[in-house]
């Protein structure tokens, strides 16, 4: 199967710090979605962006399929933004999908 | 909306036992999926139901996981017999289309011991 890379695995931020998480595929990927899941485990769809760039305030994702990677931007980091970010995509049918490793976001007041 | 909801949200349970885990989907989302988080295995795809027909379940680890969906607006997923190494974070999710817009409910935090 097409293998996912995150990274970095762990990330620790001063609050309003900018960071930028990376997603590295193996192949070329359907879908691919960007999530947080917050500290208490709640897992939150952030972005859908199988290629171009989006933005919702503070975040903001850009995927490049031809060169295989999305990164995703948070600028003026928060506590609350700490948890686990993960990017996923979906197998070719479009239907299962498939999540990375995640990288674990720690931003201290 | 009340979104994904998941019950129980803690299950401790003797090894050997039973284990139900049920889901209520967002109202009018056709796919149902449940996953599995492990610090180990990290998010795993168990099975996923398209109107409330089973689409693929290879994710499911052994014959002793089985998962119904009855009609559109609830999931079972069951564990017979339990064992320790099932301890894990059951998530229930759905989606409009399966592929993208997945709602997750909060997940049933599961200890076999």
């Amino acid at each position: 199967g097409i293998q996912v890379e995150q990274s970095p695995p762990d990330l620790i931020l001063q609050e309003g710090a900018n960071s930028t998480l990376r997603c590295n595929f193996s192949d070329s990927v359907n879908n691919l979605q960007w999530f947080h899941q917050n500290p208490w485990g709640q897992l939150i769809n952030l972005f859908y962006i199988p290629s171009g760039t989006k933005q919702n305030g503070r975040l903001s994702a850009t995927t490049v399929a031809t060169e295989r990677y999305s990164l995703l931007y948070i600028s003026s980091s928060q506590t609350t933004d700490s948890g686990v970010y993960f990017c996923a995509h979906n197998n070719n049918a479009g239907n299962m999908l498939t999540f990375g490793g995640g990288t674990r976001l720690m931003v201290k007041p | 909306d009340a979104g994904v909801i998941q019950s129980p949200r803690h299950e401790v349970t003797e090894m050997g036992q039973e284990v139900t885990l049920r889901c209520k989907p967002i109202s009018g989302h056709d796919y149902l999926f449940w996953y599995r988080q492990t610090m180990m295995r990290g998010l795993e795809l168990l099975i996923y139901f398209n109107n409330n027909v089973p689409i693929d379940d290879s994710g499911m680890p052994e014959d002793r996981f089985s998962a119904k969906m009855p009609n559109a607006s609830f999931s079972t997923l069951k564990i017979q017999p339990s064992e320790p190494r099932d301890s894990a974070v059951y998530f229930c999710a759905s989606s409009l289309t399966g592929a993208y817009g997945y709602t997750f409910g909060s997940g049933t935090r599961l200890t076999v011991v």
